[in-house]
């Protein structure tokens, strides 16, 4: 069964500085992947994803980036974080090959930029 | 964009009674699914009802879906303490770049023992 590692767990970082957060998926091969951000209080808003290698689709214009260096992991990025990119921010892997396989979550980094 | 809005934004209830929360949704759907999420902790994967299923059973947890009125709802039979968490509804698309999950602002429910 698949498997999603994110780390770190928590993350306090300064205005201006950069950010890299890492999401390595176990169990599967080729999967389509995805970068959700959820603010406090709040619903998810899909940020990213990914159906392989270099292939990112962007959901939402703002100061983060997206890369898949590698068919299992994921890595969300920025130049210069701002405040509101505080939040809870959780990758996510669709199990199978169809929609009805379902998805499995990270256990999710909570970010706060200062 | 959000594409499912849930109703209630939040629900508490006693313990042993149902619980009940609304979901609607806008464009075309392969599936909807509804996820919990305890506090400050990731999502987990509830149920997923097909957009050609009307009803779907799963433990105390029932789903019923309304394609042409583009609504589900949730209902948790004889609630506990640790049903206490947020719950989302979630419908799936397949767009010409891949699957892609959009949930809605949750529902967030108090079991009160």
């Amino acid at each position: 069964s698949q498997t999603i590692h994110q780390w770190p767990a928590t993350l306090v970082q300064p205005v201006g500085s950069p950010l890299s957060l890492e999401c390595t998926v176990e169990g599967t091969s080729n999967p389509n992947l995805y970068w959700y951000r959820q603010a406090a209080g709040r619903g998810l808003q899909l940020l990213f994803y990914s159906v392989g290698i270099g292939q990112i689709s962007s959901e939402v214009p703002q100061n983060l980036s997206a890369s898949r260096p590698q068919d299992r992991q994921f890595i969300l990025s920025s130049k210069k974080l701002l405040l509101s990119d505080s939040g809870f921010y959780l990758c996510a892997c669709l199990l199978g090959r169809t929609p009805w396989d379902g998805y499995t979550f990270g256990s999710g980094t909570r970010l706060t930029v200062v | 964009s959000q594409q499912g809005e849930e109703d209630p934004q939040a629900l508490s209830i006693q313990e042993g009674e149902n619980a009940t929360m609304n979901c609607s949704y806008k464009t075309s759907i392969n599936n909807l699914q509804w996820y919990r999420q305890n506090s400050g902790r990731g999502l987990v994967h509830l149920i997923l009802i097909r957009s050609n299923e009307r009803e779907k059973h799963s433990g105390r947890l029932r789903v019923t879906l309304d394609t042409s009125k583009k609504s589900s709802s949730l209902l948790i039979t004889a609630s506990r303490a640790a049903d206490t968490a947020s719950y989302f509804c979630a419908t799936d698309a397949l767009k010409a770049a891949g699957n892609k999950l959009t949930f809605g602002g949750g529902t967030r429910v108090l079991v009160k023992p």
